[in-house]
């Protein structure tokens, strides 16, 4: 299965800041989604990140808020924009396996945390 | 209608016994029934997954059976471990979308 790095793995930010996560895969993949965790829950889908085009947004999240950018088959970037304390969560990046739709695997996440 | 209803939230078992953890969903569209295990400070990690025209899949200690007509499924953990302690989550997936419904996490602890 594909190898995921996040960065960052972690960081404490400022309330009104911007802070890019980066998605890396050691190797070529169709579909990439970026989900979120909010402390002690579950995972929600925040997008569809679509290769060469604009990204997928679920209900809930906005392209203003949350800009995805997916360059190429194997990297991707999401944008917490204008961030509040509601925005600490755990946001994950996750793949399946080239020309798969299914057995997908997950980033270790970029724990956020928002004073 | 888009959600899949977990339970319990959490679960105690002694080391060696088996843990069950149930799932139910509304809709009939969802084709692909992963579970997923999270220790903490780490990403989830696919344990197993089923598609509904099987009734049972086993992998090693882990087996998943489910129900179609009832719209359930759910995760049995054979001889477990202290090292199972963890968070389940079971998931569905709509069609071939690959977007992922989770459920709401089974925090698991097995007592040695």
């Amino acid at each position: 299965s594909a190898v995921i790095s996040q960065k960052p793995s972690r960081d404490i930010c400022q309330r009104g800041t911007s802070l890019t996560i980066q998605c890396q895969v050691d190797s070529q993949v169709t579909m990439m989604f970026w989900y979120r965790q909010q402390p002690g829950q579950s995972l929600t889908l925040i997008a569809t990140a679509n290769q060469g085009s604009e990204a997928t947004y679920e209900s809930g999240f906005v392209i203003d808020k949350f800009p995805i950018s997916r360059p190429n088959l194997t990297f991707s970037t999401l944008t917490v924009s204008n961030m509040s304390p509601e925005d600490s969560s755990i946001y994950l990046c996750s793949v399946a396996p080239w020309g798969a739709n299914y057995g997908y695997t997950f980033g270790s996440g970029t724990r956020l945390t928002v004073v | 209608q888009q959600q899949v209803k977990q339970s319990p939230q959490s679960l105690i078992v002694q080391k060696g016994g088996i843990s069950i953890i149930n799932c139910a969903y509304e809709n009939t569209a969802f084709d692909y029934f992963p579970w997923y295990q999270q220790f903490p400070g780490k990403g989830p990690a696919l344990l197993i997954a089923i598609r509904p025209d099987v009734s049972e899949k086993k992998e090693g200690r882990f087996t998943i059976s489910f129900n179609k007509s009832a719209k359930q499924f759910s995760l049995h953990i054979m001889d477990s471990q202290p090292g199972d302690s963890a968070t389940y989550f079971c998931a569905a997936m709509p069609g071939n979308t690959g977007k992922l419904i989770f459920g709401q996490g089974t925090t698991l602890q097995v007592k040695p």
